[in-house]
C-alpha cells in the first residue's frame, strides 16, 4: 500500500498568491482529515470529509482557506489569497469505515509551505 | 470540549534506560487514546491505541501505553530506549461518539548515546 499521498512537499509562494495542497488518501479509506502544524498552535484540525462529504469544517481560519473531496481519491486544500502567517505544515490523514473511534487515522508525509 | 496535556515539552533519556513520556486527558465518557510519533520532515506514524479492555497496551518498535481511568493519563513507555527512538511524540485524545481526535502540544524525546 503507497499510504496517504500529498503533493506538493514543498511549496514556496509570495503572499497574494493561490495555493492548491493535494492528496490522495488510502485506497478504501471513506474519511479524510486536514491538519496544520505550527510550532506556536501544534497540531489542528482544519477539515474533515466522510463519503466525500464535509463534516466538520470549523477549524477552517478564515474564508480563505477551502477544500473539496470530488471522489474518494483525491482532496485539495486551497488557500487564495494567502498570507505570511499560513506558513506550516499541512497534513492530509485518511481513515477507513467513517472515522469511528475504533479506526486509526494514517497520516501523509505533509506538505511545507512557506508564504513569503 | 476534550483537550490533551504533554507536560514535558522534551524528555532526555540516555541509550538503555527506560523512558517515559507523559499524557494526561480531559474528556466527557469515556476516552480512546492514540500515541503517534513524528520523525524530521515525516508524517504521523500510528504507534498505538487503547479502546477497551487491558490498561497496558503493546505497539509498534516495543512501545507501550498504560491507561489510567482514576488519575487521566495515558503515559507512553519503553524498557530500554533507543538512540533511533529519538522523535516528536504526540498523544491523542477521541471521545466515544466522536470522529476526530484531539492532540497535544507534542514532546521531543531526546536518546543520547
Amino acid at each position: 500500500d503507497a499510504g496517504v499521498i500529498q503533493s506538493p512537499r514543498h511549496e514556496v509562494t509570495e503572499m497574494g498568491q493561490e495555493v492548491t495542497l493535494r492528496c490522495k488518501p488510502i485506497s478504501g479509506h471513506n474519511s479524510l482529515f486536514w491538519y496544520r502544524q505550527t510550532m506556536m498552535r501544534g497540531l489542528e484540525l482544519l477539515i474533515y470529509f466522510n463519503n466525500n462529504v464535509p463534516i466538520d469544517d470549523s477549524g477552517m481560519p478564515e474564508d480563505r482557506f477551502s477544500a473539496k473531496m470530488p471522489n474518494a481519491s483525491f482532496s485539495t486544500l486551497k488557500i487564495q489569497p494567502s498570507e505570511p502567517r499560513d506558513s506550516a505544515v499541512y497534513f492530509c490523514a485518511s481513515s477507513s469505515s467513517g472515522g469511528r473511534a475504533l479506526e486509526t487515522q494514517y497520516f501523509g508525509p505533509g506538505t511545507r509551505l512557506l508564504v513569503l | 470540549a476534550q483537550s490533551v496535556a504533554q507536560p514535558e515539552d522534551q524528555v532526555n533519556v540516555a541509550e538503555g534506560n527506560p523512558l517515559t513520556v507523559k499524557c494526561t486527558y480531559s474528556v466527557s465518557g469515556n476516552p480512546y487514546l492514540f500515541w503517534y510519533v513524528q520523525y524530521p520532515n515525516r508524517g504521523l506514524q500510528f504507534l498505538l491505541k487503547y479502546i477497551t479492555g487491558d490498561n497496558l497496551v503493546k505497539g509498534s518498535y516495543g512501545f507501550e501505553a498504560e491507561f489510567n481511568k482514576s488519575q487521566t493519563s495515558f503515559h507512553l513507555k519503553k524498557p530500554s530506549a533507543l538512540v533511533s527512538d529519538s522523535a516528536l511524540y504526540f498523544c491523542a485524545v477521541r471521545p466515544v461518539g466522536y470522529s476526530t481526535l484531539t492532540f497535544g502540544k507534542g514532546t521531543m524525546l531526546l536518546v543520547s548515546p
